[in-house]
């Protein structure tokens, strides 16, 4: 596609469900990225993926994340049990290559009620 | 004049007025460096982007200074627009690494 595209735009959860959001890339982009975003704060990053594989989940905040990419195109940021914490705007970026040419997509605003 | 607002620092300008955003970064290893534009409800935008063998690079009405000696590097956007006013972010990226460590921001604001 043109462009990055994440759904849904708005997520409202009860404490304790469990959400997934969804991210589709740049057509043929090897690198994908999740950010999480708090309000009035960078985003930060929570795990790398290159084709399928996950190389890099150092920024995932708890056990309760959980990231695929099963056939190196779309990928799926699943938070199981939400807490009021994981509220913010998710964010998912993809890249051509390993260090260059990031697009971010609008992001999926999570609030845990 | 600029302020530190509850989360972020804000640079409040007239149109017209040159801007100018400035970052720090604390990993000396950093070899690769963008500014973001996040306007409201949206992901953030590339603006223009520095690799650590330069110290200055132009684009249309933007600039970006690296100075790797005190580890700063500040965005400058010529003739200020309205369109111009969001939040601005650096980020940097290891050598060797692809993931992007995004700074804290600075909001830009255009008065008319």
């Amino acid at each position: 596609g043109a462009g990055v595209s994440q759904s849904p735009r708005y997520k409202v959860a009860k404490r304790g469900q469990d959400v997934a959001l969804r991210c589709d890339p740049i057509s043929g982009h090897v690198s994908l990225f999740w950010y999480q975003q708090a309000l009035g704060q960078g985003p930060e990053f929570l795990t790398y993926f290159q084709n399928e594989a996950q190389l890099d989940k150092s920024g995932l905040p708890s056990d309760r994340f959980f990231a695929e990419r099963p056939e190196g195109s779309v990928s799926t940021l699943k938070i199981q049990r939400t807490q009021q914490e994981d509220s913010a705007v998710y964010l998912c970026a993809s890249s051509p290559g390993q260090s260059y040419g990031y697009t971010f997509g609008s992001g999926t605003r999570l609030t845990v009620v | 004049g600029e302020s530190v607002g509850l989360h972020l620092p804000t640079l409040s300008v007239q149109e017209g007025d040159n801007s100018i955003i400035n970052c720090a970064y604390s990993n000396s290893a950093s070899d690769y460096f963008i500014w973001y534009k996040q306007e409201s409800g949206k992901g953030p935008q590339f603006i223009i982007d520095i690799r650590s063998n330069m110290d200055k690079r132009q684009g249309q009405r933007v600039t970006v200074l690296l100075n790797k000696t005190v580890k700063h590097l500040s965005l400058q956007i010529a003739a200020t627009q309205p369109g111009d006013s969001a939040v601005y972010f650096c980020a940097d990226l290891l050598a060797g690494y692809s993931t992007l460590t995004f700074g804290k921001g600075t909001m830009l604001l255009v008065s008319p």
